[in-house]
């Protein structure tokens, strides 16, 4: 079956410690994106990408780097520098880069800094 | 002012009831408009797109105002399985990657 896969679905990580998220998909689809999601708030984009080695920023996407060396995968790592990085992290993809609607959207990471 | 704003509820009824919720957003160029439901802990998922005649999806009826800038999700019947955050989500650019998202309205349907 076809979708996205996120892992791993916890996390948990000491205050100045790296962290990577994997996300794969196999739905051929060009473009993807990482969004993360806090209590209160809607979910905020964080960087996408909309074909292979090629990404760009999102609204807030200090404090985290991400690649796109393969169609399939694009990861996200959390650095140091990220404030405050205890969220509900979604990566989603869309067929097309210039799709307008539908996201679709792995099960999600939830990443708590101790 | 939020760019899409939302109720956060909870919204609490009855089996059988009949429910509505609003979304204002503030950018009048937005151009789509959508309805994801999310289920708790879970992943969004689209539940309709929202046209500017209206449309409908069995129990599911959503409406766009473009004048008054808001989006409206009516659903009746409530069935349980219909609790969950639903998320009033707006394109302002004609890209997934200018998609606006607002907080959701909780609702919670009860025997």
């Amino acid at each position: 079956d076809g979708g996205i896969t996120q892992s791993p679905k916890y996390l948990f990580r000491k205050e100045g410690q790296n962290v990577t998220l994997s996300c794969e998909q196999n739905l051929n689809h060009d473009a993807m994106y990482w969004y993360r999601q806090d209590p209160g708030q809607g979910l905020r984009l964080i960087y996408y990408s909309q074909i292979v080695n090629d990404f760009q920023k999102g609204d807030i996407a200090e404090g985290y780097s991400v690649s796109r060396e393969k169609k399939e995968s694009f990861p996200l790592t959390v650095t140091s520098a990220q404030k405050n990085p205890t969220a509900f992290y979604l990566c989603a993809s869309t067929p097309r880069a210039g799709s307008k609607g539908e996201l679709f959207f792995g099960e999600g990471s939830r990443l708590t800094v101790l | 002012r939020k760019e899409v704003e939302q109720d956060p509820g909870p919204f609490n009824v009855p089996e059988g009831a009949t429910v509505a919720f609003n979304c204002t957003y503030s950018n009048s160029a937005s151009q789509s408009f959508f309805w994801y439901r999310q289920d708790c802990r879970k992943e969004p998922k689209l539940l309709m797109s929202v046209y500017s005649s209206g449309n409908e999806d069995g129990r599911f009826t959503a409406q766009l105002n473009r004048a008054s800038q808001y989006i409206s999700l009516l659903i009746r019947d409530s069935k349980l399985s219909d609790s969950a955050t639903y998320l009033c989500v707006v394109n302002s650019a004609g890209t997934a990657s200018k998609l606006t998202f607002g907080t959701g309205t909780r609702l919670q349907v009860t025997l």
